[in-house]
């Protein structure tokens, strides 16, 4: 098994372009979260999604949008890059909702904006 | 809300000794779940180890072991017989309980980064 699968690695963007970030998984699993990592900040809740079709805001969520047509699939839209954003993201995916089973996080994606 | 502390931003440790990395933590509830995640410079995040807080006894996964102090709000990991793959990122994180949506993600601290020395 893949697991949770994170496309492209590495991201220069310019200022207003805008990309989506790809992220799949082959584990059958409902819930997948977007995180992202800045340096010295531990990681944050960007969005996340309890099933096919249902999504919700975490902690920063302003100028990034989610969608979730499948179970498998989980995209991360920016529209208006901008430096702020600059940053490691993470998709994860769990079996269930809480509990102390891990996440499954992918290999994360590099963006710079400049 | 929850917060999750680690006061220690670096530590450094010689090759087969022992080290300590301190967590803490802010929470009302009484039952939740806490973890270890290690982040090598692949990026890739592994889990270390887990407690949940219902439990008394420590989690322990081979060299790994955690000192989980409840009342204090304390989960520190301790990593013996150090190796030089031990070097990483080191997380802690928080999971509570309770089904809320957003309140049931992790919330992580901001890292400790381990040096391992030979």
């Amino acid at each position: 098994n893949a697991g949770v699968t994170q496309t492209p690695k590495f991201r220069i963007l310019k200022i207003g372009q805008s990309m989506t970030l790809q992220c799949t998984q082959d584990m059958n699993h409902n819930y997948m979260y977007w995180y992202r990592q800045d340096p010295g900040m531990g990681l944050k809740l960007i969005y996340y999604s309890v099933g096919a079709g249902i999504t919700d805001k975490g902690e920063v969520p302003n100028g990034y949008n989610v969608s979730r047509s499948t179970t498998e699939d989980f995209p991360l839209r920016l529209e208006l890059a901008a430096p702020s954003q600059t940053s490691v993201y993470f998709c994860a995916a769990d079996r269930v909702l809480t509990g102390n089973s891990p996440l499954h996080f992918g290999n994360g994606t590099r963006l710079t904006v400049t | 809300a929850q917060t999750v502390t680690q006061s220690q931003p670096e530590m450094s440790v010689q090759e087969a000794e022992t080290v300590t990395l301190s967590c803490t933590y802010d929470t009302s509830e009484s039952d939740y779940y806490l973890f270890w995640y290690k982040q090598p410079p692949s990026r890739q995040m592994i889990l270390v180890i887990r407690q949940e807080a219902y439990k008394q006894q420590n989690a322990t996964e081979n060299r790994f072991s955690v000192n989980f102090q409840k009342a204090a709000k304390s989960f520190s990991l301790k990593i013996s017989d150090s190796q030089l793959g031990d070097a990483a990122m080191y997380f802690c994180a928080y999971r509570s309980v309770e089904y809320g949506g957003a309140t049931n993600k992790l919330i992580f601290g901001t890292g400790t980064l381990l040096a391992v020395q030979p």
